[in-house]
């Protein structure tokens, strides 16, 4: 089963938008992250947010935190064609032992050149 | 450092038939995660191993199975395949922390016939 639900499930947008896309979870966690994936291939770490962080930015991307709502956005500025993926938000629960990642269902993004 | 390899890339079986996958972690990472990929059932996680034993696992049934060896690379077992079992296999590796980013490779993609 799956922790997270995203949303939306899917985004088109043209080069240069920002594409903003969300993810629920429904435990408590110790971390949340984001990656990547491109068609059908392996998956890219793109941030990691810990419990305890609201907000996080790494280069264009920028994740935002609200554990009282178990929630998480990411956030991408002046998208490129590059950046045409599915990005999929992953959490480890609070109590859980080692890494066990539960994954959102995943967003795909499109950007048009 | 050489990223997170996994072999063989593609493989066809048929139903009744086992097969076996192999992943090699980054150098240093004792931490090896296998996760199964499919349309309907998105990301799910099958199960982890640190250090040789298995610290975590997700529910699948007992035809999956893993072990590690004591240079950290881990191999997973799908006896009597199903045509359910078609997915792209994806192993991840990490330090094993809590809060460690794990780091992924580029898939095995079976299909059962």
């Amino acid at each position: 089963s799956q922790q997270g639900e995203e949303d939306p499930q899917a985004l088109s947008i043209q080069e240069g938008e920002n594409a903003t896309m969300n993810c629920s979870y429904k435990t408590s966690i110790n971390n949340l992250q984001w990656y990547r994936q491109n068609s059908g291939r392996g998956l890219v770490h793109l941030i990691l947010i810990r419990s305890n962080e609201r907000e996080k930015h790494s280069g264009r991307l920028r994740v935002t935190l609200d554990t009282s709502k178990k929630s998480s956005s990411l956030l991408i500025t002046a998208s490129r064609a590059a950046d045409t993926a599915s990005y999929f938000c992953a959490t480890d629960a609070i109590g859980a032992a080692g890494n066990k990642l539960t994954f959102g269902g995943g967003t795909r993004v499109l950007v048009k050149p | 450092k050489a990223g997170v390899t996994q072999t063989p890339r593609y493989l066809i079986k048929t139903r009744g038939q086992q097969v076996t996958l192999s992943c090699s972690p980054i150098s240093g990472h004792r931490s090896v995660s296998w996760y199964q990929q499919t349309p309907g059932q998105g990301l799910q996680f099958l199960f982890e191993y640190f250090s040789e034993t298995q610290r975590n696992k997700g529910n699948f049934p007992g035809r999956f199975s893993g072990r590690q060896f004591s240079n950290s690379r881990s191999e997973m077992n799908v006896s009597t395949l199903e045509l359910g079992d078609s997915a792209l296999y994806l192993c991840a590796s990490s330090l094993g922390g809590a809060y460690n980013e794990q780091f992924f490779g580029p898939g095995t993609r079976l299909t059962v016939l």
